[in-house]
């Protein structure tokens, strides 16, 4: 059973554009979570998804980002314009649904140049 | 408002012997601990849980220890090894109803050999 799934791995963008994290849940798990990492600190959380809702987005800044989770398909967390403070490690979390057990992927390391 | 913190950003221990990973944890109403490592690159990785109702969880060489009267959570590693060098993280589950999980700032543990 493969674990949870984040490409790319490493992402660099120029300021203004756009970054697109995907993480792909494991097998029978139907709940996504992000966090946000910079470098020595803890993760922060941004956003939990089930499939087709946003249920928490309390830690997601309220412009440029966004999040999805199709019904097909894996979880999109969506950076618009951006600026150097974006880079971070960016982990996906998924869990099976009414599990507080969550599983963490590799992370997508973004800069921003 | 919520927060959870550690008391030793960094500990270094001598193979062989016990480690012990200290945190604190504000929110009293919080039902549920979790603690992560995290190896450099990689995703938090679960190591064991406890919940509110018990005061002590052990696994293979690791135990959690929960105080509510003092909202303190340790992680006691025994017979510490190399392969156990990383960045531990206390985690607690908020109260929003959703299964969004607060981290701390988390402890970098050092074996030396």
């Amino acid at each position: 059973n493969a674990g949870v799934m984040q490409n790319p791995r490493h992402l660099v963008r120029r300021r203004g554009q756009e970054a697109r994290l995907r993480c792909s849940p494991m097998k029978g798990h139907s709940h996504v979570y992000w966090y946000r990492q910079l470098p020595e600190e803890g993760l922060k959380f941004m956003v939990y998804l089930q499939k087709e809702n946003i249920i928490d987005e309390s830690g997601m800044p309220k412009e440029r980002f966004s999040a999805e989770f199709p019904k097909e398909g894996p979880s999109i967390l969506r950076i618009q314009q951006v600026v150097r403070g974006d880079s971070a490690a960016y982990f996906c979390a998924s869990s099976r649904e009414r599990s507080y057990e969550q599983y963490f992927g590799p992370g997508t390391r973004l800069t921003v140049t | 408002g919520e927060s959870v913190g550690l008391h030793l950003p960094t500990l270094s221990v001598q193979e062989g012997d016990n480690s012990i990973i200290n945190c604190a944890y504000s929110n009293s109403a919080s039902d549920y601990f979790i603690w992560y490592k995290q190896e450099s690159g990689k995703g938090p990785q679960f190591i064991i849980d406890i919940r509110s109702n018990m005061d002590k969880r052990q696994g293979q060489r690791v135990t959690v220890l929960l105080n509510k009267t003092v909202k303190h959570l340790s992680l006691q590693i025994a017979a510490t090894q190399p392969g156990d060098s990383a960045v531990y993280f206390c985690a607690e589950k908020g109260d929003t109803g959703g299964f969004k999980t607060i981290f701390g700032a988390g402890t970098r543990l050092f074996v030396k050999a």
